[in-house]
């Protein structure tokens, strides 16, 4: 079975700072995919950012951008120029390409913003 | 506006009284799920569904019910809850089935807190 770990239960940053936030999976499968969802205190789950296992590029969204290491088997998320509505819960989800299209969550990472 | 529902959004309940959480997506999408989430442990997956009739446990099951009878609505059922199903509950939707494809991103609905007293 995969499992997703997220090794930093808080973090804090400046505002306009950057921040990266770390995530490690297990898996034996070569095709998967990576999210970092946030969740702000709304509840809400928004996706932030994905990356296809079978890309060797980093993907990027504005502002965050992730490390994809696929033999170390790390997907670090890092937001730069944080913003106050940065604010939130982080969590990183594994999806396997075959199946059930379950997504595995680690534990999650909150995150300040300092004004 | 596409989206996922569910309702309710918030319920206080006692321990053996009979619950549904009714969840609809309004985008065609094949693929249900349900999750839930506590402190600690992130969000696990109850039970899913790969299509109409065809449903399969997650990793957390135990005292949940589901049913897929129309594509758009995935309830789940709660036939004698209990405290430690207190929990936030997610349903999520994609269009499924499609390896490798993008559009295979899930959909949040906004959540159900429970609470079983």
């Amino acid at each position: 079975a995969q499992t997703v770990t997220q090794s930093q239960p808080e973090m804090s940053v400046q505002e306009a700072e950057t921040v990266t936030l770390s995530c490690t999976y297990d898996t034996s499968e070569s095709d998967y995919y990576l999210f970092w969802y946030k969740q702000p205190p709304s509840r809400q789950m928004i996706l932030v950012i994905r990356q296809e296992a079978y890309k060797q590029q980093n993907a990027t969204e504005n502002r965050f951008s992730v490390n994809f290491q696929k033999a170390a088997k790390s997907f670090s998320l890092k937001i730069s120029d944080s913003q106050l509505g940065d604010a939130a819960m982080y969590f990183c989800a594994y999806r396997s390409n075959f199946g059930n299209e379950k997504l595995t969550f680690g534990t999650g990472t909150r995150l300040t913003i300092i004004p | 506006e596409a989206q996922v529902t569910q309702n309710p959004r918030y319920l206080i309940t006692v321990t053996g009284k009979k619950l549904t959480v009714t969840c609809s997506q309004n985008m065609n999408h094949e693929y249900m799920s349900w999750y839930r989430q506590d402190p600690g442990l992130g969000l696990r997956q109850i039970y899913y569904s790969m299509n109409v009739e065809v449903t399969d446990k997650g990793d957390v099951p135990e005292g949940y019910k589901v049913s897929r009878k129309e594509k758009r609505n995935f309830p789940l059922i709660l036939e004698s809850p209990s405290p430690n199903q207190t929990s936030l509950y997610f349903c999520a939707s994609s269009f499924g089935g499609l390896a490798g494809s993008l559009i295979n991103e899930q959909f949040f609905g906004p959540g159900t807190r429970l609470t079983v007293l």
